[in-house]
């Protein structure tokens, strides 16, 4: 069974560093085709991809948040790491990780998202 | 490429059919649209992906559908339970991923 859980700060100010780890099980980060997301959602506002790292490493950014953020994996410890800097009020937000899909042997593995992590609200304000 | 979904909300009776529309700015490669809901409070939960393959332990009253640039999420037979936010997502093109705005559907 997959479960995924992000941890990290309720509460930062203006300017700071956001820092969120999502540690999961049920899976491998060594496995060809797993990736962990990091989306978010604003109150009573749309979701937004941030971030995706998969097995071999590779890294794929939102462009509009592409210089703020890191997203980092750590396979012996299951866990995936983002980092958010220059945080700001209107990076107020639940923020999610959530597994990549494998759909099967003939579809395979896909950048849709199967299981998400409870998510976790953090607010920006001084 | 940038999803818009309609209607912005739906309100509708109990066993009533729910037509929710998401068009995409550009043709999204093979169809890799999925949809989510998200309920107030709790995770997004995957309905369909691929365009109309409903992931697992989704029941058969949600259906999805279309291809290009247009696609649709119909859910039949609603119950209170359906109250949520929709979000369409398309993953086909190179990232970045990007989600519809959302339809709330609200049961009367």
């Amino acid at each position: 069974q997959i479960t995924l859980k992000e941890s990290g700060p309720t509460l930062v100010k203006p300017t700071q560093t956001l820092t969120l780890t999502c540690t999961f099980s049920g899976f491998s980060l060594n496995t060809r085709g797993e990736g962990v997301a990091w989306i978010r959602r604003p109150p009573g506002k749309a979701l937004e991809w941030l971030a995706l790292i998969y097995w071999d490493g590779d890294e794929r950014y939102s462009p509009f948040l592409r210089t703020r953020l890191t997203i980092t994996k750590d396979t012996s410890k299951n866990v995936v790491v983002l980092r958010m800097t220059r945080m700001d009020p209107v990076d107020t937000a639940t923020y999610y990780c959530a597994h990549r899909l494998y759909s099967g042997f003939w579809s395979g593995w896909s950048d849709a998202f199967d299981i998400w992590g409870q998510g976790t609200m953090v607010t920006v304000s001084s | 490429i940038v999803l818009t979904q309609s209607p912005g909300t739906l309100s509708l009776s109990p066993g009533e059919r729910a037509t929710l529309s998401c068009r995409a700015s550009e043709s999204i490669n093979s169809n890799y649209v999925a949809w989510y809901q998200h309920k107030s409070g709790q995770t997004p939960r995957l309905l369909i992906y691929d365009a109309s393959s409903r992931a697992t332990g989704i029941p058969d009253r949600f259906s999805g559908s279309g291809s290009g640039t247009d696609f649709t999420l119909t859910i039949s037979g609603l119950g209170p339970e359906d109250s949520a936010v929709y979000f369409c997502q398309q993953y086909g093109n190179s990232p970045p991923w990007t989600f519809g705005q959302g339809t709330k559907v609200e049961i009367k």
